[in-house]
């Protein structure tokens, strides 16, 4: 039973303008939220992070919203770059331990 | 710089051979983690291990094991490689809860 969920396999999004991913859980429990981006042939690299107490975290043209009662996630990139173009996948994690449970990736395509 | 480093970036096995993953970290990491990659699955734990000699089950153990006798080095092994074990392979590392530091992968394709 997926406890992370990403509905759109993919979003396309022209250049300058504002994507936005994303991400639905089950557990309200989970209290540590992220977000990976993976290029092909690469690994995932850690992109932003929130924890339960808040509901927005920003990092330069990142920003993480929360909503905590509808176990809500998402990601929002503004002004999208095409080196934005990558799959993004959100991680949750749990009380007392430090395992990530992945969501299903959403392939983003900026284009120009 | 954090640096993960996976042994093989392409392996190519047959059905029923074994086969080891092998995975460094140079950060003195404690927790490291070996997850699978499988389009529209996302990436699924196997094994993780918070300590030397120590190891837990992740979501999809079966057919898999570890080992983990140095701090910096964490192998997934596969004792009788199936071609539904054909998969991108990521292992990370992690000190403090939550940011995970993944490796390049190592993509394994079994005939």
């Amino acid at each position: 039973d997926q406890q992370v969920k990403q509905n759109s396999p993919s979003l396309s999004v022209q250049e300058g303008r504002i994507s936005i991913l994303n991400c639905d859980y089950t557990n309200s429990m989970f209290d540590y939220f992220l977000w990976y981006k993976k290029y092909p042939a690469e690994g995932p690299t850690f992109l932003i992070s929130i924890s339960s107490i808040k509901d927005k975290n920003e990092d330069g043209r990142f920003t993480v919203f929360l909503n905590k009662s509808a176990k809500h996630l998402s990601l929002h990139i503004v002004p999208s770059q095409p080196g934005d173009s990558a799959v993004y996948f959100c991680a949750v994690k749990g009380d007392n331990t430090d395992k990530l449970i992945f969501g299903t990736g959403t392939r983003l395509q900026v284009f120009p | 710089d954090v640096k993960v480093t996976q042994s093989s970036r392409y392996l190519v096995k047959r059905t029923g051979e074994k086969v080891f993953l092998e995975c460094v970290q140079d950060m003195d990491h404690e927790n490291m983690f070996w997850y699978r990659q499988d389009p529209g699955l996302g990436l699924r734990l196997i094994y993780f291990s918070y300590d030397v000699k120590m190891k837990e089950k992740g979501d999809i153990p079966e057919g898999y094991s570890v080992s983990r006798e140095k701090k910096e080095r964490f192998s997934l092994i596969l004792e009788s490689a199936s071609t539904n074990q054909t998969s991108m392979y990521l292992c990370a590392s992690s000190s403090s809860p939550g940011e995970l530091f993944f490796g390049e992968g190592s993509r394994l394709t079994v005939l």
